[in-house]
This record gives C-alpha cells, sequence and structure tokens, in this order.
C-alpha cells in the first residue's frame, strides 16, 4: 500500500492558462474523490468517482473544470482559463467499498495551485 | 450530512491525553461519525470512525454517547507530532449514496512540550 499519489505537488501558472493534475489512487480501490481546499478552511467536496463512472458533482465543479477517470485507475482534474479563485489545494482521495461496507477515505498530499 | 460543531483550538500537555469534542445534534441513525486530522501542508489523515459503539485503534480511541449526539477523539498519549487540525465528520454509511465527507473548520490542537 503505497498511498494516494498526486502530482503535481506545486502549479504555478498564468492567469488563463489550462492545468491539469493527476491522482493515482491506492491500488485496488474502486472508489476516487476530488476535493478543493482554501487557506483557513477544510476541503471541500467536487467530485467523485466509482471506477470509471463520474457519480456525483458539486456545484462548485463549473464548466471549466473536468474530471475523468478513464480506466478506472488514476484520475485527471483539469482546469481551463485559469482564474484567481481557482488558486487553492486539490486533495485526491481514495476508498475500497464493496456493498454496504463503510470504508475511509484515504488522502493524497494534494497539489497546491497558485495562479499569477 | 448532519452539522457537527467542534472548539475552534485545544491545547494539551505532551504525554498527556488529550480529549476533543464534537457536537452533532442532528445525527442520523444511518449516519457515522469520522475523525480525520490535517498536519500542515498534508492531505487529512484517517484516525477513526465509528456508529453506535465505542471504538479503539493503534491511533486513537472514539467514545459515542449514548443517544449519539456527542462524541470524544481520545489521544492516550499526545506527542508533538499530534499537532494538527482535528475533524469531525458525520456521514451517512456507502449504501445510501452520498459519498462526500462534509468538512468544517475543525479543532487546532497544539501540543505543548
Amino acid at each position: 500500500d503505497t498511498g494516494v499519489s498526486q502530482n503535481p505537488r506545486h502549479k504555478i501558472t498564468k492567469r488563463g492558462q489550462n492545468v491539469t493534475f493527476r491522482c493515482d489512487p491506492i491500488s485496488e480501490h474502486n472508489r476516487l474523490y476530488w476535493y478543493r481546499q482554501t487557506l483557513g478552511q477544510g476541503p471541500e467536496f467536487l467530485t467523485y468517482f466509482q471506477n470509471e463512472a463520474q457519480l456525483e458533482k458539486s456545484r462548485l465543479l463549473s464548466d471549466r473544470f473536468s474530471a475523468e477517470r478513464p480506466k478506472g485507475s488514476f484520475s485527471t482534474l483539469e482546469i481551463q482559463r485559469t482564474e484567481q479563485g481557482d488558486s487553492a489545494m486539490y486533495l485526491c482521495a481514495s476508498s475500497k467499498n464493496i456493498g454496504q461496507e463503510n470504508q475511509p477515505q484515504h488522502f493524497g498530499d494534494g497539489t497546491r495551485l497558485s495562479i499569477l | 450530512d448532519a452539522k457537527t460543531t467542534q472548539p475552534p483550538s485545544m491545547d494539551c500537555a505532551e504525554g498527556r491525553a488529550a480529549n476533543l469534542p464534537c457536537n452533532h445534534s442532528t445525527i442520523s441513525g444511518n449516519e457515522y461519525v469520522y475523525w480525520y486530522r490535517q498536519i500542515h501542508s498534508q492531505g487529512p489523515q484517517y484516525i477513526i470512525h465509528g456508529l453506535k459503539n465505542n471504538e479503539t485503534n493503534e491511533m486513537a480511541s472514539l467514545i459515542i454517547t449514548e443517544d449519539r449526539k456527542s462524541s470524544t477523539l481520545i489521544l492516550p498519549h499526545a506527542t508533538l507530532r499530534d499537532t494538527a487540525v482535528y475533524y469531525c465528520i458525520v456521514r451517512v454509511g456507502s449504501n445510501f449514496g452520498n459519498e462526500k465527507l462534509t468538512f468544517g473548520t475543525g479543532t487546532r490542537l497544539t501540543i505543548i512540550p
């Protein structure tokens, strides 16, 4: 168990540019989640996948945001035409859920995005 | 998911037990109590969860009141590495389909040498 891996750890970009983050979940975890965290606040849910299917999206996920998990393993989160307000820590989590078992989500250390 | 209330900050002396309270008076019968912590510049770390029975693992103990309206996370022998923000979250079981964790602002626990 190598834990949830996120890349890059830090990303600095100019306003208006597109950025893409990658998350590699814990092996055999079928659920993958994206959260966003701004300074002084707790993480906020963005979206989650079960295998390759995106099952829920928060209203925080504007049209400029898109997430994919094409083969049910790693996931990418893309932000198009970045804005100052997109500056935040983007966190990925994964869990293994089978039937009615309530399993905890395990988080990576996030990608910190700074918009200049 | 039910709302939780936690004190914004607490101090605890190194080596002593740290007791972190959480109120969740509107919790439903199918909602679990989860605790996570977040050390600066890291992602949240899962600590423990429970439904109605007290739980213990290698990190901590979780005491849930009989009416389930409040709980306490106990770190039995706090060390400096336990300094972090601790989040108490209530969440429905997986079979109800609501998968997200709703974080508040948590309790900032500082372990004093």
